[in-house]
C-alpha cells in the first residue's frame, strides 16, 4: 500500500528531552515537508526538503532540526530549546513539480510534553 | 503565495449540497487553487485543485469564477461523515509549500 507513515501516533516525553518523530513516504515523492497545529488553529510549516541531503526552513523553525538521508524518511527531532512542544505534528510528501500536484498526509504525532 | 479568505463556520443539511466559499484576491496568474479537508485529529486530506477551468471530480466540484478572485468549493450531497475543517490554498506554479489558514468548520447535521 503506497502512502505516508508516522510514527508514533501518541507521544509522551519529559521537559527537557530531545524527541525524534518518524515520517516514511513509499510514494518516489521528492518533497517531505513538516507542519505543526496547535489547537483551533491551522498548520504551520516547519521544515521542507526538495530533495536528498537538502533541506530549508519554514516559519516556526526554531527548536526543530531535520535530516533527510533518504529519499523515503524525513525525520523531526523536536529539540529541548523548542519552548512550547505540546502539539500535533504533521508530516506530507509531494512530487517535486508543477503546481498541479497534491501533498499527501500522514495521519500525525500527537507530542504531549510533561 | 497569496492569501486566502474563508468564513470560520458554515452549516449544512445533511443529504444538501454544502457550498464553501474562497476569496483570493491577489491570486497570481500561475497559482492554483486547492482545497484540502481534515477531519478531527487526522491529516489533512486532498480534495481537488483547478487553475481556471471548474474541476470536478468524484468528492467534489470547484467552480472558480472567470476573474478567479474567488472559488467555491461544492459537496454535491453532504454527509455526516462530511464535517471537517476545509481549507482553501492558493501555490504557485512550480515547487512551493502550502500555506494554510484557519479554514471553514463545516458541520454537517441529520
Amino acid at each position: 500500500d503506497g502512502g505516508i507513515t508516522q510514527s508514533p501516533k501518541y507521544l509522551f516525553r519529559k521537559e527537557g528531552q530531545n524527541v525524534t518523530l518518524s515520517c516514511e513516504q513509499n510514494l518516489n515523492h521528492d518533497a517531505m515537508y513538516w507542519y505543526r497545529q496547535d489547537p483551533g488553529q491551522g498548520l504551520r510549516l516547519i521544515y521542507y526538503s526538495q530533495i536528498v541531503n537538502d533541506f530549508q526552513k519554514g516559519d516556526i523553525a526554531e527548536g526543530y532540526s531535520v535530516s533527510r538521508e533518504k529519499k523515503e524518511s524525513f525525520p523531526l527531532t523536536v529539540t529541548s530549546a523548542q519552548k512550547n512542544p505540546t502539539a500535533f505534528y504533521l508530516c506530507a510528501s509531494s512530487i517535486f513539480s508543477g503546481g498541479g500536484t497534491e501533498a499527501f498526509f500522514g495521519q500525525g504525532t500527537r507530542l504531549t510534553v510533561v | 503565495d497569496a492569501k486566502t479568505t474563508q468564513p470560520p463556520s458554515m452549516d449544512c443539511a445533511e443529504g444538501r449540497a454544502a457550498n464553501l466559499p474562497c476569496n483570493h484576491s491577489t491570486i497570481s496568474g500561475n497559482e492554483y487553487v486547492y482545497w484540502y479537508r481534515q477531519i478531527h485529529s487526522q491529516g489533512p486530506q486532498y480534495i481537488i485543485h483547478g487553475l481556471k477551468n471548474n474541476e470536478t471530480n468524484e468528492m467534489a466540484s470547484l467552480i472558480i469564477t472567470e476573474d478567479r478572485k474567488s472559488s467555491t468549493l461544492i459537496l454535491p450531497h453532504a454527509t455526516l461523515r462530511d464535517t471537517a475543517v476545509y481549507y482553501c490554498i492558493v501555490r504557485v506554479k512550480g515547487y512551493s509549500t502550502l500555506t494554510f489558514g484557519k479554514g471553514t468548520m463545516l458541520l454537517v447535521s441529520p
